[in-house]
């Protein structure tokens, strides 16, 4: 199975930083790379596909990149509604693995 | 609106059986690859099992592999998760999604683009 590994863990910033969240497969996976954001007590919402495409009606502050193995989640300008956990997930092969999550917090 | 509604959750005995229900509504549900995944509290997500449009094909994560049996009714517009044998590891919010994608450049993408709000299932 491929491996999916998330960094940081956690992280804090203030409304209005720039974040980067990184996440890296243990196999080539090209593109195929989605971005989830999850608050408490809340299902998962869709924000990235296929490593930089936004879904619709998510804001232009996120965006997604893609090197080799390696992919990022950046988010501009950061908003309060934008304080969530963050899941990478490969849609290569079955199972679609998930990261383990990073979670962003208020300084 | 397209819409997922999960039921059948609750709290079972080390042992028992659970029978998960997702009802779908507002999309084609016989067009759509359809999953349950899952999260236990306080960690993270955790795919558990998916079915094909026609249901001629299933997955299943290996922990739950020969327990759990994902199947669906087209006609009812239904996902449901038939768990057996559950163990305190089980216990977690399971959510059903709609496997959306699409097309670039001649490579299909999936992404879970629609969920339910998600039932608690407790073993204990």
């Amino acid at each position: 199975d491929i491996q999916m590994t998330q960094s940081p863990s956690s992280l804090s910033a203030y409304v209005g930083d720039r974040v980067t969240i990184t996440c890296r497969a243990s196999h080539t996976i090209g593109t195929y790379l989605n971005w989830y954001q999850q608050k408490p007590g809340k299902a998962p919402k869709l924000l990235i596909y296929a490593a930089s495409i936004l879904q619709d009606g998510v804001p232009s502050r996120f965006s997604g990149s893609a090197s080799g193995t390696d992919f990022t989640l950046t988010i501009i300008s950061l908003q309060p509604e934008d304080f969530a956990t963050y899941y990478c997930q490969e849609s290569y092969d079955v199972p679609r693995t998930f990261g383990q999550g990073t979670k962003v917090e208020i300084k | 609106e397209v819409q997922l509604v999960e039921s059948g959750g609750g709290l079972v005995q080390p042992g028992g059986s659970l029978r998960l229900s997702c009802a779908a509504s507002g999309f084609t549900f016989r067009s759509y690859w359809m999953r349950w995944v899952r999260q236990a509290p306080g960690k993270g997500l955790e795919w558990v099992a998916s079915i094909k449009q026609d249901g001629s094909e299933k997955y299943y994560v290996d922990s739950v592999h020969g327990r759990f049996t994902v199947s669906r009714d087209n006609a009812e517009n239904s996902l449901h998760l038939q768990m057996s044998s559950l163990g305190v590891e089980d216990s977690a919010v399971y959510y059903c999604a709609r496997d959306g994608g699409i097309y670039i450049d001649g490579r299909y993408f999936y992404y879970m683009d629609v969920w339910g709000k998600g039932t608690t299932v407790t073993v204990s």
